[in-house]
């Protein structure tokens, strides 16, 4: 079954871009997975699902500002132009037989 | 407009048993994997159970096997989980999701708080 591993915590400054990253484990390079956003004391949202070849869907409203990528077993959130309401928890998720996968999540601070 | 509406939780002492509803709108919710997913205080999200539309499966986490189920009415396009012999543990917000290609999932409830606690 697929794992996921999150940096726990990532940081950049106001008006800056950070890119997070996301890593399947061995044997599931290949698998799509999600991003999900998770602002403070709020509901999870969808951001987008990135596949294997960087092509991507995002969720309904999300700006232009976030954007996906892949290689090999990492998948990666870019945003740019960071703003306050960007500081949040960021989980990829995924799926294997039968089972649904989250990441631990990372911690994004804007300075 | 897609809507998740999630209802039912509350304080529950433990041994005791809870059932939340989704309701659900804005699509067609028959043909949709649904999902539950829970987040205990401080904690990363945790997938909880899913029903696959197509085939039509039911899939839990080995945490709550035999003790949740999950179910769905889809003339009323709700989603329901059955928890019983709730813990401590089980404490958590639970959402419901959406999940379109059986494997990640696009839309979120607003989560119901489930409090497991004498």
């Amino acid at each position: 079954q697929p794992v996921l591993t999150q940096s726990p915590s990532a940081s950049a400054s106001l008006g800056a871009s950070v890119k997070l990253t996301c890593t399947l484990s061995s044997g599931h390079s290949t698998f799509a997975i999600a991003w999900h956003q998770q602002q403070p004391d709020r509901g999870p949202r969808y951001l987008m699902k990135l596949n294997s070849d960087g092509s991507h869907v995002k969720g309904d409203g999300i700006p232009d500002r976030f954007s996906g990528s892949s290689s090999g077993a990492e998948r990666f959130l870019t945003i740019s132009s960071l703003q306050s309401e960007d500081e949040a928890d960021y989980y990829c998720q995924t799926w294997g037989t039968g089972i649904w996968v989250f990441g631990g999540g990372t911690k994004l601070t804007v300075l | 407009e897609v809507q998740l509406l999630e209802s039912g939780g509350g304080l529950v002492q433990p041994g005791g048993s809870l059932r939340l509803s989704c309701a659900a709108s804005g699509f067609s919710f028959s043909i949709y994997a649904m999902s539950w997913v829970r987040q205990a205080p401080g904690k990363a999200l945790e997938w909880v159970s899913a029903f696959t539309a197509n085939p039509v499966t039911k899939y839990y986490t080995d945490s709550v096997k035999g003790r949740f189920t999950i179910s769905r009415d889809n003339s009323k396009s709700t989603l329901y989980l059955e928890m019983d012999s709730l813990r401590a543990d089980d404490t958590a917000i639970y959402y419901c999701v959406r999940d379109p290609w059986g494997a990640h999932f696009d839309y979120w409830g607003q989560g119901t708080p489930v409090t497991v606690s004498s």
